[in-house]
């Protein structure tokens, strides 16, 4: 069981936009910025988003990220065959004193 | 950029300890927060524990009472020793660097993972 909640699937069509929602509590993503991890099949996860919305280099603007209280969102945008993959958030917890994951999203390019 | 690279056993037997080490190349260890992260086999990913190159460190206290993470700085390694391993402990097994600044905190470079079985 994830403290942070992601649902398990998401999938689009080539070009289409999607969104990958994840929420948590106000110990978590309520008081700290939320992060987003891409891992594709096989490989380490990779950084995709930091502080809420921001894109480390070299990742393209079709994706992006917002939060409201106590759920963020990740959008990508004109979605690629390369962007099937599994969406991790992840949220510093003050409770915790560490960082907690989602259980991931597992996007389908249809 | 700096890199990570996980090396150990990849398999362990039951009641036994796992012992994993970081290497960081193309950067000083020093400054900067480390971690273990694992991932089971078709699961998603929980957070192990992380250590300050000063050697201060925080454990998830889901693993507390088992994990024990290191740092060698001449070497520019971490080490990670988890005791009393059951099947449940069967997981790739990754390192990352955690950026922590005015921006939030964030496992900003991963190793490959390592695979670590629990088998008789």
């Amino acid at each position: 069981q994830s403290v942070l909640t992601q649902p398990p699937s998401a999938s689009g069509t080539p070009g289409q936009r999607v969104t990958i929602s994840c929420s948590g509590s106000s110990s978590n993503i309520g008081s700290n910025t939320v992060n987003w991890y891409q891992q594709l099949p096989g490989t380490a996860p990779k950084l995709l988003i930091y502080s809420n919305n921001q894109r480390p280099s070299g990742v393209p603007d079709r994706f992006s990220g917002s939060k409201s209280g106590t759920s963020v969102s990740l959008a990508i945008s004109g979605l690629q065959s390369e962007d099937e993959a599994d969406y991790y958030c992840a949220a510093w917890d003050d409770s915790l004193n560490g960082p907690v994951f989602g259980g991931g999203t597992k996007l389908t390019v249809l | 950029q700096v890199q990570l690279q996980e090396s150990g056993p990849g398999l362990v037997k039951p009641s036994e300890t796992l012992s994993l080490t970081c290497t960081v190349s193309g950067g000083s260890i020093s400054s900067y927060f480390w971690s273990w992260i694992r991932q089971p086999p078709g699961k998603g990913l929980e957070w192990i524990g992380y250590i300050f190159y000063s050697g201060t460190s925080n454990y998830n206290p889901s693993l507390r009472s088992r994990v024990i993470i290191s740092v060698d700085t001449s070497k520019n390694q971490f080490s990670l020793k988890l005791t009393s391993v059951t099947a449940a402990d069967t997981a790739v097994y990754y390192c990352a660097r955690l950026m922590d600044d005015s921006s939030g905190s964030q496992f900003d470079s991963w190793g490959q993972g390592t695979l670590v079985t629990v088998s008789s």
